[in-house]
């Protein structure tokens, strides 16, 4: 069964500060990753996602994630972080024959101080 | 954007009651939505996959009888939550992804708000 392992629980920085948010799945079948973020008291949006070709991905708001197939990775990292990426990231993954299911990762709330 | 909503977004039920939550995906049609779970501090649980026209697909240990789901049109999905009872208290998220066509596992789902919901 796939499963979805995010290693921080949570994490707290300053302003400005870089980011790396570790994500490492289980399944030895192709994959398609994705990093969602919820902001307080909104829904889920996705950040970036891959699917082939360049492992790495760049997203929305500076956010930018490498795949690395042999460490069955796909971390989340930004060069510096702002107060308004407060919010909690949740890696995910489907198997590319699973019809889109989505399995996620426990989350990873990001505090960032001013 | 693709925008789904979820309502209610919160709702406080006595035990023992059915809860329906309905959730639409207002700019778009869907033939597949997901219904998903979320316990505080904790992850997303797929619970099940809703096909507009058949029988939704639960993940395992997710009752059917307990969590009854009707796509009803390709904007439409609800989940009634039967008899309710405390342990059922959760955050109950949707999701959906753009086209007519079987979802791909590549494709972007959009997802709702939530729905909030305490059992007494």
């Amino acid at each position: 069964a796939q499963s979805v392992s995010q290693h921080n629980h949570h994490v707290i920085l300053s302003e400005a500060a870089s980011l790396e948010l570790g994500c490492n799945y289980s399944y030895g079948g192709t994959v398609n990753l994705f990093w969602y973020v919820q902001y307080p008291g909104q829904h889920l949006q996705l950040l970036l996602k891959y699917f082939s070709g360049d492992p790495l991905v760049k997203g929305i708001k500076g956010f930018e994630a490498e795949f690395i197939k042999s460490k069955f990775s796909f971390n989340l990292r930004k060069p510096s972080v702002q107060w308004s990426d407060t919010a909690e990231y949740f890696c995910a993954v489907n198997a590319d024959n699973q019809g889109g299911k989505l399995i996620f990762g426990q989350g990873t709330e990001l505090s960032v101080k001013p | 954007g693709a925008v789904v909503s979820q309502h209610p977004s919160r709702v406080i039920c006595k035990s023992g009651t059915s809860v329906k939550i309905e959730c639409r995906s207002l700019d778009f049609q869907a033939t597949t939505m997901f219904w998903y779970r979320q316990f505080p501090k904790q992850s997303l649980m797929l619970m099940a996959t809703s096909n507009e026209g058949s029988k939704a697909t639960y993940e395992q240990g997710v009752e059917k009888d307990k969590f009854l789901i009707n796509h009803a049109s390709l904007t439409l999905s609800t989940l009634t939550v039967t008899s309710a009872h405390p342990e059922d208290s959760s955050f109950y998220i949707c999701s959906a992804q753009p086209g007519l066509a079987r979802i791909s596992g590549t494709d972007t789902q959009y997802f709702g708000p939530g729905t909030r919901l305490t059992v007494l």
